[in-house]
C-alpha cells in the first residue's frame, strides 16, 4: 500500500460549485498533514495545515478522519483560479510523503 | 518571506555529463530536500539533509549524490547524467522538528533535459 494515495481526478466543475476529494494515508502515527497547491509547471505552495480534526480558511475546508485515516479537502464557491493540482502531504520523521495529486479544473 | 532559490531553472545536458543543481535558502532552516517530479509519479525524494555535512538517502538516490557544506546550501549532483534523469527537480527546506517545523517550502524548480 502506498503511504499516501489520492484520487487523481480530474475533477471538472463549473464556477460556483463545491468540490471535495480525499487523501488516504497508511501511517496511523502521523500527527500533522498538509495540503499543497501546484499550478502547471510551478512549484507546490502550502495551502493549508491540518493538526487536529480540521481546518478552515475562507472557501477551503480540510477535515481529518483519524479512524479511517483520510484527510479531505473541500472547496466551496469554486473560482477559475482554483484550477490546479492539489497535493496531500503526510510527514514521517524528517521525511514527507506526497500523494500524486488531485487535478481540479474549474470551468466558466 | 521564505525564499528557496534554485539558480538553474532550465538546463540541457548530454548523456554522461556531470550536472550540478544548486539550492540556497535564506531562512536558517535545518532540513533541506531534493525531489524529482515526473508525470503520474508525483514527488519522489532523492536525498535530504537535516544538518550541515549530514545527508540521508531518500527513496530514489541511485545516480545522484548531494553536498551540504553550509547550512544554507544543498547541492544535487548527477555524476553521469542519463536520459532517464530528465525531470523537474525541486529543492525544499523546512525549519526542523515540530508541527510547524514540518512545513516545507519549495524552490521554483529546475527543469533538466538529458539528451
Amino acid at each position: 500500500r502506498k503511504e499516501v494515495e489520492q484520487d487523481p481526478g480530474p475533477f471538472n466543475v463549473p464556477e460556483g460549485a463545491t468540490v471535495a476529494f480525499n487523501c488516504t494515508y497508511s501511517n496511523s502515527a502521523s500527527q500533522s498533514f498538509f495540503w499543497y497547491r501546484q499550478d502547471c509547471r510551478k512549484e507546490p505552495k502550502l495551502l493549508m495545515s491540518v493538526y487536529s480534526s480540521g481546518n478552515e480558511d475562507g472557501r477551503f475546508t480540510a477535515q481529518l478522519n483519524r479512524a479511517s485515516q483520510y484527510i479531505s479537502l473541500l472547496i466551496r464557491d469554486s473560482k477559475l483560479s482554483d484550477s490546479a493540482t492539489y497535493l496531500c502531504v503526510v510527514p514521517n520523521d524528517y521525511k514527507l510523503s506526497f500523494g500524486a495529486g488531485t487535478t481540479v479544473t474549474v470551468r466558466a | 518571506d521564505v525564499k528557496v532559490t534554485q539558480s538553474s531553472r532550465y538546463l540541457v545536458k548530454r548523456t554522461g555529463e556531470k550536472v550540478f543543481l544548486e539550492c540556497v535558502q535564506d531562512m536558517d532552516h535545518e532540513n533541506m530536500f531534493w525531489y524529482r517530479q515526473d508525470p503520474g509519479l508525483g514527488l519522489r525524494l532523492i536525498y535530504f539533509s537535516y544538518d550541515v555535512k549530514m545527508k540521508e538517502k531518500g527513496d530514489i538516490p541511485e545516480g545522484y549524490s548531494v553536498s551540504r557544506e553550509k547550512k544554507e546550501r544543498f547541492s544535487l549532483i548527477l555524476e553521469s547524467a542519463s536520459t532517464n534523469q530528465t525531470s523537474m527537480y525541486l529543492c525544499a527546506s523546512s525549519l526542523g522538528q515540530g508541527k510547524s517545523g514540518n512545513t516545507i517550502y519549495f524552490g521554483e524548480g529546475s527543469w533538466l533535459t538529458v539528451v
